[in-house]
């Protein structure tokens, strides 16, 4: 069965430093892959989605995420973390086929000091 | 555009109750999508609608139901409350029925049951 695995369930970063959150999917072929953000008692918000084409995703508030099929990750990246930037972030996948179902990561707390 | 809402935002109820749960989807979006997200945890997929259809179900029991109507709004039902159910429930509308692309969620219902 096809899983999300999101690794590190609390990261913590100085403000102006890269963040890196990490994500590794499990299937036999690639689903699409997406990044959402959530805010404190907010909805979950889209950051950026792979589907197909150029491996390396821009989204917005400047993150940006590469698919590496050989090593099936998605990890999320942004060169200088600020201090809105503390949320909790989701990676999720749809398979191709039947693909109604979207499977999420446990989250990654991103904490930002100042 | 209107977006996802969702009512109510906040309820308690107890053991053995029922609950039924309200969405509206974002205007012209067919698909609808329930998610259940316990504390600490990503959303765990309930099952989803299109066209008023059941088009999919996760891991969760037949006291879990819902609807869609017409107008493409959606009901979550669960019968016979558990304290396990305590959660906040998303609903996401999308596109398209495969779900290859984003996924716009209200800002969830939070369940106590006690």
């Amino acid at each position: 069965a096809q899983s999300v695995t999101q690794l590190g369930s609390h990261v913590s970063v100085s403000e102006g430093a890269l963040v890196l959150l990490r994500c590794n999917y499990s299937s036999s072929v690639p689903p699409y892959l997406f990044w959402y953000v959530q805010y404190p008692n907010q909805g979950l918000q889209l950051l950026l989605k792979y589907t197909t084409g150029a491996t390396l995703v821009k989204g917005i508030n400047g993150f940006e995420a590469e698919f590496k099929k050989s090593e099936t990750s998605f990890h999320l990246t942004k060169p200088s973390a600020h201090m809105s930037d503390a949320a909790e972030y989701f990676c999720a996948a749809t398979p191709h086929t039947g693909g109604f179902k979207t499977i999420f990561g446990a989250g990654t707390r991103l904490f930002v000091k100042a | 555009e209107t977006g996802v809402t969702q009512s109510p935002t906040h309820l308690i109820k107890t053991r053995g109750q029922q609950v039924t749960l309200r969405c509206s989807s974002q205007s012209g979006h067919n698909t609808v999508s329930w998610y259940q997200q316990a504390l600490g945890q990503g959303p765990q997929f309930i099952f989803q609608y299109y066209r008023e259809e059941e088009n999919g179900r996760g891991n969760f029991p037949p006291r879990f139901s819902g609807l869609q109507f017409p107008n493409y709004s959606s009901e979550l039902n669960v019968n016979a409350l558990e304290l396990d159910d305590s959660a906040l429930y998303l609903c996401a509308s999308s596109l398209d029925r495969e779900n290859t692309g984003e996924l716009f969620f209200g800002e969830g219902s939070r369940l106590t049951v006690l």
